[in-house]
């Protein structure tokens, strides 16, 4: 199985501040990956698919990048509703794993 | 409008078997892959496999293999997640998902608790 292993698992910001979250796989994955947002008893929502592409209806502040083994999501100006759990998955092959989680945080 | 809808919420004793649901609606259910998720309690995401409800081609997680069996009807649109003898490391909470190589829908999950 591929590895994920995402970077910090918890996270204190702002509103209004610029973070970044980082993914790493256990071995390269092209640009097969993806990021979701998870909200308390609620299902996770994919936010940004293919390491780049921005999901339908996402806010463009979301933004992610990388390829190989290292990627990064971004979220250029953070907003009152984005304080969740993020997880990234790789889907480039079986099974298609997922980090375990960064829990974004209001300072 | 896309639409996963699971069956509700179980409660089962070590040992029972259950089958639970994920009935696709808004879409050509046999054109996308179905895909089951685990969360357990405070947890998260774990990917326990996917089925081609077209042609029932069914890939497992080796931690799931041989723990869970996947199936879809495509003649209702709807996938199942089976155990056949629950343990109560199983409480969870289980969500399906539509597609493969990433997700754009989900269900709304289906808790369930395994306790004697």
């Amino acid at each position: 199985d591929i590895q994920m292993t995402q970077s910090p698992s918890s996270l204190s910001a702002s509103v209004g501040d610029r973070v970044s979250i980082t993914c790493r796989a256990s071995q390269s994955i092209s640009s097969s990956l993806n990021w979701y947002q998870q909200k308390p008893g609620k299902a996770p929502k994919l936010l940004i698919y293919l390491t780049s592409s921005l999901q339908s209806g996402v806010p463009s502040r979301f933004s992610g990048s990388g390829s190989g083994t290292d990627f990064t999501l971004t979220i250029s100006s953070l907003q009152p509703e984005d304080f969740a759990t993020y997880y990234c998955q790789q889907s480039y092959s079986t099974p298609y794993t997922f980090g375990q989680g960064t829990k974004l945080e209001i300072k | 409008e896309v639409q996963l809808v699971q069956s509700g919420a179980e409660v089962k004793k070590p040992g029972d078997s259950l089958k639970i649901s994920c009935k696709g609606s808004g879409y050509t259910f046999t054109t996308y892959w179905v895909g089951w998720v685990r969360q357990m309690p405070g947890k998260g995401l774990e990917w326990m496999g996917i089925i081609s409800p077209g042609d029932s081609d069914t890939r497992y997680s080796p931690s799931f293999q041989g723990q869970v069996t996947i199936s879809a009807d495509k003649s209702i649109s709807t996938a199942y997640l089976q155990w056949s003898s629950l343990k109560a490391s199983d409480s969870a909470i289980y969500y399906c998902a539509r597609g493969s190589t990433w997700v754009d829908y989900w269900g709304q999950g289906t808790l369930v608790t395994v306790s004697s």
